[in-house]
């Protein structure tokens, strides 16, 4: 079946833009989390829906990045005023049912902020 | 959940068994054994995960020791596909835990 998907697959964008980038999860997923990876590094954590909960938004680095997820399915996540530091790869991940089952990831989209 | 330590490259030779160790010596009575991987420009890939009892999927198996505080992660057949950057995670399936992927084993089959 069709996995995680997301757009754009690589976005440039000048400093102080705004960005947004979609996720769509597996369907019937209802947990769905948003990292971002830097460079050589691990996975950060930013933001997790679960069903219609108030999403977990313990990750997200400041108040420029926010995000939703719409009729618990497609999510949205935004950075404001665009920094250098943004640019990562920005990875979507879905699981079945609660936050702690399997994750499956999207491609993820790249971010380069000039 | 649980910290594990992984050594941080092996090389295999393709068409041999690829044998990834991973240490998690505070695992708790709760906490599963999960293992990913992710290729160069690709997003990670779930493989296989297990409790206590060793487990097999078309993809991998995996053997936990009997006091749960190692465990390895075998490719049967390993194929020059299968480089990439390979994460043991140890988590409870409860709650929101999101994955937290240390430095992992970067895995390089050679031909």
């Amino acid at each position: 079946g069709a996995g995680v998907s997301q757009s754009p697959s690589n976005k440039v964008t000048e400093k102080g833009k705004d960005v947004e980038l979609r996720c769509d999860p597996i369907s019937g997923h209802t947990a769905l989390y948003w990292y971002r990876q830097s460079l050589g590094q691990g996975l950060e954590f930013l933001i997790y829906f679960q069903g219609n909960s108030a999403p977990d938004k313990s990750g997200l680095p400041s108040d420029r990045f926010s995000a939703e997820r719409t009729g618990g399915s497609v999510s949205t996540l935004t950075i404001q005023r665009t920094q250098q530091e943004d640019s990562a790869v920005y990875l979507c991940a879905s699981s079945p049912d609660r936050g702690g089952d399997t994750q499956y990831f999207g491609p993820g989209t790249r971010l380069t902020v000039l | 959940d649980a910290k594990t330590t992984q050594p941080p490259s092996m090389d295999c030779a393709e068409g041999r068994a690829a044998n990834l160790p991973c240490n998690h010596s505070t695992i708790s009575g709760n906490e599963y054994v999960y293992w990913y991987r992710q290729i160069h420009s690709q997003g990670p890939q779930y493989i296989i995960h297990g409790l206590k009892n060793n487990e097999t999927n078309e993809m991998a198996s995996l053997i936990i020791t009997e006091d749960r505080k190692s465990s390895t992660l075998i490719l049967p057949h390993a194929t020059l596909r299968d480089t990439a950057v390979y994460y043991c995670i140890v988590r409870t399936q409860t709650g929101a835990n999101n994955l937290f992927f240390g430095t992992g084993t970067r895995l390089t089959v050679i031909p």
